[in-house]
C-alpha cells in the first residue's frame, strides 16, 4: 500500500540558508499534519493543513512557512536557518482531517551546520 | 492546555515476557483519543493503538493492549509475549478531537531482550 513519501530523507544546510521540506500524501488523504522531533525529544506539532487551506497551527517560528498544493502535497520552507532547527521533520497525511486515522512518512532529517 | 507524562524513560523486558509502560494525562475534556505510537530506529512513527475516551471497553490490537482509566487519567500499555522487533521508543499521545494536533509524552525507550 502507498505511504507518506517524504523528500529528501536527509538534508545537511549551514546557518542563514534556506530548505524546503516536501511531503506527499497518501492517495486522497486531503489532511496534511507537520511535526518536528528534535534530539532526544518527543514530536511537537507545527501545522496542518486540510484542503489546501491552513487548519490548525501550532509552535512553528515565523521563519517557517508551509503550504499545500492542488495536487494535496504539502512542501515545508525553513529560512535563516539556526543550529537549533537541527530536527527530524514528520508529515503525516489524513483523510478527510481525521487525525485518529493518520499515517506518518519516514522523516526528513536536518541537519544544520 | 493537555500535558502527557509518561514517567518510565526506559524499561527493559525479556522475550517472550509481559511488560507495561505508564501514562498518565492532564485534561479538563470529557471526549478525546488516546494514543500510543512505536518508533524504532528507524524513527518511522508507527501507531500502535488507539482508544477513544468515550468507549469504556479497552482497546486490543493483536499482542497489544491498553488499561484505560479515566477517571485517573491513565492510559497504559501492556505488550504480551515481548518479541526483539518491539525494541523501540513508544510516546503516548493525546488529541482532542476538535483539534488536529497530537500531544505527546516525552517517551519511554523500551528494549526487548533475547
Amino acid at each position: 500500500a502507498a505511504g507518506v513519501i517524504q523528500s529528501p530523507r536527509h538534508l545537511i544546510k549551514e546557518k542563514r540558508e534556506t530548505a524546503t521540506l516536501k511531503c506527499y500524501p497518501i492517495p486522497r488523504h486531503d489532511t496534511v499534519y507537520w511535526y518536528q522531533q528534535g534530539p532526544g525529544q518527543d514530536p511537537q506539532f507545527l501545522i496542518s493543513f486540510y484542503e489546501k487551506m491552513q487548519s490548525d497551527k501550532g509552535s512553528i517560528p515565523d521563519r517557517f512557512s508551509a503550504q499545500q498544493f492542488s495536487d494535496y502535497h504539502s512542501e515545508l520552507n525553513m529560512s535563516s536557518l539556526e543550529l537549533g532547527d537541527s530536527a527530524l521533520y514528520f508529515c503525516a497525511s489524513s483523510l478527510d482531517r481525521s487525525n485518529t486515522e493518520a499515517f506518518f512518512g519516514q522523516g526528513t532529517r536536518l541537519t544544520v551546520v | 492546555a493537555q500535558t502527557v507524562t509518561q514517567s518510565q524513560p526506559e524499561m527493559s523486558v525479556q522475550e517472550a515476557e509481559t511488560v507495561t509502560l505508564s501514562c498518565t494525562y492532564d485534561t479538563s475534556e470529557s471526549n478525546y483519543y488516546l494514543f500510543w505510537y512505536k518508533q524504532p530506529p528507524s524513527r518511522q512513527m508507527i501507531l500502535v493503538i488507539r482508544q477513544e475516551a468515550y468507549k469504556q471497553q479497552n482497546a486490543t490490537e493483536n499482542r497489544f493492549s491498553v488499561n484505560f482509566q479515566k477517571a485517573a487519567k491513565s492510559f497504559s500499555l501492556k505488550i504480551s509475549d515481548s518479541q526483539l522487533g518491539d525494541t523501540a521508543m513508544y510516546f503516548c499521545a493525546f488529541m482532542k478531537p476538535e483539534s488536529e494536533k497530537l500531544v505527546f509524552g516525552k517517551g519511554t525507550k523500551l528494549t526487548v531482550n533475547p
